[in-house]
């Protein structure tokens, strides 16, 4: 089955950009999309497609995705964007009709 | 706008059976896949299946061999239900809006109920 993998971590200062990338056999070829998760609530989803962003979600937050790395940036972080965030795709590789796959999370601290 | 809500027992005994609902409001059921996804304690997230409005459905071959989901359109529903259960199974359950792509080269889920926690014990 496929596996991505995420730091399980990252930091960094308020005003700043962060970085949390997602990693995947091949992944460039698949579609990801980033959910943002707080405290006690439902998986909020920030980017759709590598780079799209769903109606409401500030232009601060970007996708890319190419060879075996996809990344969320978030540009001007904000105390608010501390988070879990995880990745996802869709997985139709294998003869399975097709299965969403999760990455482990990355939680977001901001300093 | 679309609105998903959670609702069944919060607890369950070992090998018994889960059974949830998620009751769609602010739009229909139909036109879209339905998951379910769970979250262990202190755990990431993991896609339990979905439906799609006419009843075809697709399940995480993980669980597959304890899964039903199943449809009612006249009340805008859709429904979960998990077999033999055991303590691992205690999580958190959200429904949740799936968009497929036409040639099914993606699936994301765009809106999620506020979940419903879930605890097997005796």
């Amino acid at each position: 089955s496929y596996v991505l993998t995420q730091p399980p971590s990252v930091s960094v200062a308020p005003g700043q950009t962060a970085r949390i990338t997602c990693g995947g056999n091949n992944i460039g070829s698949k579609s990801v999309h980033w959910y943002q998760q707080k405290p006690g609530q439902a998986p909020v989803l920030v980017v759709y497609d590598d780079s799209d962003r769903p109606s409401g979600i500030p232009e601060r937050f970007s996708g890319s995705n190419s060879g075996n790395t996809a990344t969320l940036t978030i540009s001007r972080v904000e105390a608010g964007d501390e988070a879990d965030y995880y990745c996802q795709v869709w997985d139709s590789s294998s003869d399975h009709p097709g299965n969403v796959v999760f990455g482990g999370g990355t939680k977001l601290t901001v300093l | 706008q679309v609105q998903l809500q959670e609702s069944g027992p919060g607890l369950v005994k070992p090998s018994e059976t889960l059974s949830l609902t998620c009751t769609v409001s602010g739009g229909s059921i139909s036109s879209y896949y339905w998951s379910w996804i769970r979250q262990p304690p202190g755990k990431g997230l993991e896609w339990i299946g979905y439906i799609y409005y006419s009843g075809s459905t697709n399940y995480n071959p993980s669980l597959k061999s304890r899964v039903t989901i199943s449809v009612d359109t006249s009340k805008n529903q859709f429904s979960l239900k998990l077999s033999s259960v055991t303590a691992a199974d205690t999580a958190v359950y959200y429904c949740a809006r799936g968009e497929m792509a036409t040639d099914y080269y993606y699936y994301y889920m765009d809106v999620w109920g506020k979940g419903t926690t879930v605890t097997v014990s005796s």
